[in-house]
């Protein structure tokens, strides 16, 4: 079966510290991987996009990561900020038939402290 | 170019009402996906859908539960009959070619759903 899974499901630090999100996936054989931001009673917000032939990608103070042999992505947050506390969802279209789909995550709920 | 619209934001129902949930794509993208959050729970698919066809209802319950993409207008998700289970936020995403060559999802504000 096909799943994601994200580690920690919370995460509390204070303003300032570099963090790491973990993602991992049950089957290498992904399209792509895919890292959004939800904020409480909101939408998702896409923050980067990392193709299956890539190993990571990169947007101001975010990095992503994959290693698709492992099954798994991480997501670096550079000196974190109160605006950055949000539920991080990793998501990924797994390689077939379906790979429109989306397989999500549960997500991980960061809280930047000031 | 305004993103993906859904309404309405926030829906209550009754318990055997009928909730229809709309979804207007971003402009220039004819794929719509619905997707489910029930509380603690990961984005689920339900169905994907093009103008006037359904392409995957895989992840759709099979009763109650029906989607529809017509030529002009939104996207409809119809649940009939809504049960308390059904109380979660309901996620519409859009892209200008099936995904995911080269292209990606865009999400709307969703529906959050509660069933009393």
């Amino acid at each position: 079966k096909q799943e994601v899974t994200q580690i920690p499901a919370a995460l509390s630090v204070p303003e300032g510290e570099n963090l790491v999100l973990n993602c991992s996936f049950t089957d290498s054989a992904i399209y792509n991987l895919q890292w959004f931001r939800q904020d409480p009673g909101k939408g998702l917000t896409s923050l980067l996009l990392i193709q299956s032939s890539q190993r990571e990608q990169t947007s101001g103070r975010l990095n992503a990561s994959l290693d698709k042999s492992s099954g798994r992505s991480t997501l670096y947050i550079a000196a974190s900020q109160p605006g950055d506390s949000a539920t991080y969802l990793c998501a990924v279209s797994f390689s077939g038939g379906s790979n429109y789909k989306l397989t999500f995550g549960k997500g991980t709920l960061l809280t930047v402290n000031p | 170019n305004a993103g993906v619209m859904q309404n309405p934001r926030h829906l209550v129902r009754r318990r055997g009402q009928e909730a229809r949930l709309r979804c207007s794509p971003m402009k220039g993208h004819s794929h719509v996906y619905w997707y489910r959050q029930l509380p603690e729970e990961g984005l689920k698919f339900m169905v994907y859908l093009q103008k006037e066809n359904i392409i995957d209802e895989s992840g759709m319950p099979k009763e109650r539960f029906s989607a529809e993409f017509p030529k002009e207008g939104p996207s409809i998700l119809r649940i009939q009959q809504v049960v308390r289970g059904d109380s979660a936020a309901y996620f519409c995403a859009s892209s200008p070619a099936q995904l995911p060559v080269g292209t990606e999802a865009f999400f709307g504000q969703g529906t959050r759903l509660t069933v009393v």
